[in-house]
């Protein structure tokens, strides 16, 4: 399971609350992601960070932060929920094979916003 | 803007049967292509990659082929078995160094005993 854990698992929230949901790894990975899925969807990127400090943006980005202060874990913010935000989030991490990189995926946060 | 499609989006099949799931993407300049499996509430499993210099890769029942110039992958299960049932995802590596993926919404199959 390239020793991923998320937490929590499964959170109810209130529209216009900060959340924060952690990614953390225990096997020095440099590159780490954060997506969403959703019914009609599929897997779209949020975020994705290249090292400690270093992140960058995806595709569906706005509404979300996230911070990488330590190798392990990668936080992803929702500075201010809101309905749109309720969804299942999947942290990755990739780990070399080779020449390529193949991405292993988290157990999942459902999280729903009231 | 890459885009992943996956024909069909569900498939029912009896115990047995051999079957193949299909996975299109509009920009062949791809680094790489990663199927993966998604049981209900769980998360993902990565079942085979593919490099974009690959043809095929295999694993145990899995056959997963590319053909980048078409912009397509197969993936062939054979022998079918009910507990093959999950989603199946298509993804592909549109950028190589960050690996983001994009992903096809996936084909849900069912294999009945």
């Amino acid at each position: 399971d390239a020793g991923i854990t998320q937490s929590p698992r499964h959170k109810v929230t209130e529209t216009g609350t900060p959340v924060t949901l952690r990614c953390h790894q225990t096997e020095n990975h440099r590159y780490m992601y954060w997506y969403r899925q959703d019914p009609g969807h599929g897997l779209r990127l949020i975020h994705y960070s290249y090292g400690v400090k270093d992140t960058d943006k995806g595709e569906v980005s706005d509404g979300y932060s996230v911070s990488r202060s330590k190798t392990e874990d990668f936080l992803l913010t929702l500075e201010s929920a809101t309905s749109s935000q309720t969804s299942v989030y999947f942290c990755a991490i990739s780990e070399h094979r080779g020449v390529v990189r193949e991405q292993y995926f988290g157990p999942g946060t459902r999280l729903t916003v009231t | 803007k890459q885009e992943v499609t996956q024909i069909p989006a569900a498939l029912s099949v009896p115990e047995g049967e051999n079957l193949v799931l299909n996975c299109s993407f509009t920009d062949s300049a791809i680094y790489n292509l990663q199927w993966f499996r998604q049981d209900p509430g769980k998360g993902l499993t990565s079942l085979l990659l593919i490099q974009s210099s690959q043809r095929e890769q295999t694993s145990g029942r899995l056959n997963a082929s590319l053909d980048k110039s078409s912009g397509r992958s197969t993936l062939y299960i054979a022998a079918s078995q009910p507990g093959d049932s999950a989603t199946y995802l298509c993804a592909v590596t549109t950028q190589g160094g960050s690996e983001k993926l994009v992903f096809g919404k996936g084909t849900k199959l069912t294999v009945n005993p």
